[in-house]
C-alpha cells in the first residue's frame, strides 16, 4: 500500500524556523516533492529531492533519507505569507501520491 | 507562455446532473493527471492520461466518473448523476514528456452539489 504521513497542523512564530516532517511507506519510489498550498489556490512547487541530503533553496531547505523512508521541509525566517499548507508527494512510478498537508500558521 | 488552464473555476450542479470539467496543459505537455481534494483533506490521485490514452486510472471511482484527453483540445474530467459527496475541489496538473517528474497545477475547479 501507500502510506505518506505528515503532522496535521504546526504553529510558529514570525522569524523563527520550523521543520515539517514527513515518512513515507510506498511501493516505487522515483523522488519526494514539497508543495505549498494557500486557502483555494493551487498547490506551487517548492523543492524536490531524489538522492539522499539536503537542498537548498533560499529561506526554504528539503532533506531526504531514503533508507529511513523520510523526509523534512525547513522555513527559516518564517513570514506571514508563509501560512499554508504544506504537501508532501511520493513521485511513485507514474504519478504524484500526496500525504494529507501540513497546515501551518504564523503568528507575529 | 500560459500555464495549465481549469475551466470552470467554479461549478454548481445538482443532484443527478452532470459535471464536465476541462483542462488545458501547459504547453508541450502531453501528460495530464487529475486529483481531488476534499474540505480540509490533501489530494488524492484520480487519473493519469496521455493524449488519447489513459495510463493509470486507478484513483477513478468505478462508476459516474470518466476521463479523456483527445487528439485535439483540452482533457475533460466527467461526473455523471453527481452526488452531494463528489463536492470538492477538482486539479489538474500537466508534465513534460517522459524525463520530467515535475507537475505543474491548474488553479483547480470547485464544484458544489446542491
Amino acid at each position: 500500500g501507500q502510506n505518506i504521513d505528515q503532522p496535521t497542523e504546526m504553529t510558529a512564530t514570525e522569524g523563527a524556523i520550523v521543520q515539517i516532517n514527513c515518512t513515507y511507506q510506498t511501493s516505487g519510489f522515483n523522488g519526494l516533492f514539497w508543495y505549498q498550498q494557500h486557502a483555494g489556490e493551487a498547490p506551487t512547487f517548492l523543492s524536490y529531492n531524489v538522492l539522499d541530503g539536503l537542498e537548498e533553496k533560499g529561506r526554504f531547505s528539503s532533506f531526504l533519507s531514503r533508507s529511513k523512508g523520510y523526509s523534512y521541509l525547513l522555513l527559516k525566517e518564517l513570514q506571514m505569507k508563509d501560512s499554508a499548507s504544506y504537501l508532501c508527494a511520493v513521485y511513485n512510478t507514474d504519478k504524484l501520491i500526496f500525504g494529507t498537508g501540513t497546515r501551518l500558521q504564523v503568528f507575529p | 507562455n500560459a500555464g495549465v488552464m481549469q475551466n470552470p473555476r467554479h461549478l454548481v450542479r445538482r443532484r443527478g446532473q452532470e459535471a464536465r470539467l476541462r483542462c488545458s496543459p501547459m504547453k508541450g505537455h502531453s501528460h495530464v493527471y487529475w486529483y481531488r481534494q476534499l474540505p480540509e483533506e490533501g489530494l488524492k490521485f484520480m487519473v493519469y492520461l496521455q493524449k488519447e490514452n489513459i495510463i493509470d486510472e486507478s484513483g477513478m471511482p468505478k462508476e459516474r466518473f470518466s476521463a479523456e484527453f483527445p487528439k485535439e483540445g483540452p482533457s475533460i474530467l466527467r461526473i455523471q448523476q453527481v452526488v452531494r459527496g463528489d463536492s470538492a475541489a477538482y486539479f489538474c496538473a500537466s508534465s513534460p514528456p517522459i524525463g520530467s517528474t515535475e507537475a505543474f497545477f491548474g488553479q483547480g475547479t470547485r464544484l458544489t452539489v446542491v
